[in-house]
């Protein structure tokens, strides 16, 4: 399984863009990247995912360049509400391949 | 939307004692649950593979004798934590994996305190 570097904190004003990236060197063709979201004691709930180029969706956009060894979250006018702990995932998208959870990264927006 | 439970949401117990956390997939079927273990200020650790019908696979380090699942039918998968101890206290979560687009979709969680 790809292995994913991610900052370990960063912090925020609110009503700026954050943008989170992630690499993953090592990531195999089959590959998909997927951004989690976790707010302290709730499970993950899933964010965005994408294989190349551009995905957005009503709540991020995921930057992914040609060669996919990296990817960039991008979180539009952030809230108070927005401040958790970001995952960056790399696994097949099919099967039953359990995802492998890096170390996240840990938002705070400061009002 | 693929809605998973866990149930109970926290439980507190007695050292030695055993506690029984179920995953629920409550509007589809999961053939594989995955159960994870987190400690505070730390990342999810996978702890099993959860498959209907057949044996659990554990990760290494997870003793299977100590953390019994069972994933008896299509929606319910259940972590048992025998002779817990104070050590065990943790946050565990559980997802559930579907058979149609392979999402994985993830519990709230099970705040577990042993004393």
């Amino acid at each position: 399984l790809a292995k994913t570097t991610q900052p370990i904190s960063m912090d925020s004003y609110e009503g700026q863009e954050v943008n989170i990236t992630c690499s993953h060197n090592n990531i195999a063709t089959n590959d998909y990247i997927t951004w989690y979201q976790q707010f302290p004691s709730q499970g993950p709930r899933f964010i965005i995912q994408g294989y190349k180029t551009k995905v957005t969706n009503e709540v991020a956009s995921l930057f992914i360049p040609a060669d996919r060894k990296s990817s960039t979250l991008s979180l539009p006018r952030v809230s108070l509400s927005d401040t958790a702990v970001y995952y960056c995932l790399v696994a097949w998208n099919s099967g039953n391949t359990p995802l492998v959870f890096g170390k996240g990264t840990r938002l705070s927006v400061i009002a | 939307g693929a809605v998973v439970s866990q149930h109970p949401s926290w439980v507190i117990c007695k050292s030695g004692t055993s506690v029984k956390i179920e995953c629920r997939s409550l509007d589809f079927q999961a053939t594989t649950m995955f159960w994870y273990r987190q400690f505070p200020k730390q990342s999810l650790m996978l702890m099993a593979t959860s498959n209907e019908g057949s044996k659990a696979t554990y990760e290494q380090g997870v003793e299977k004798d100590k953390f019994l699942i069972n994933h008896a039918s299509l929606t319910l998968s259940t972590l048992t934590v025998t002779s817990a101890h104070p050590e065990d206290s943790s946050f565990y979560i559980c997802s559930a994996l579907t058979g149609t687009t392979h999402e994985q979709f993830f519990g709230p969680g099970t705040r577990l305190t042993v004393l």
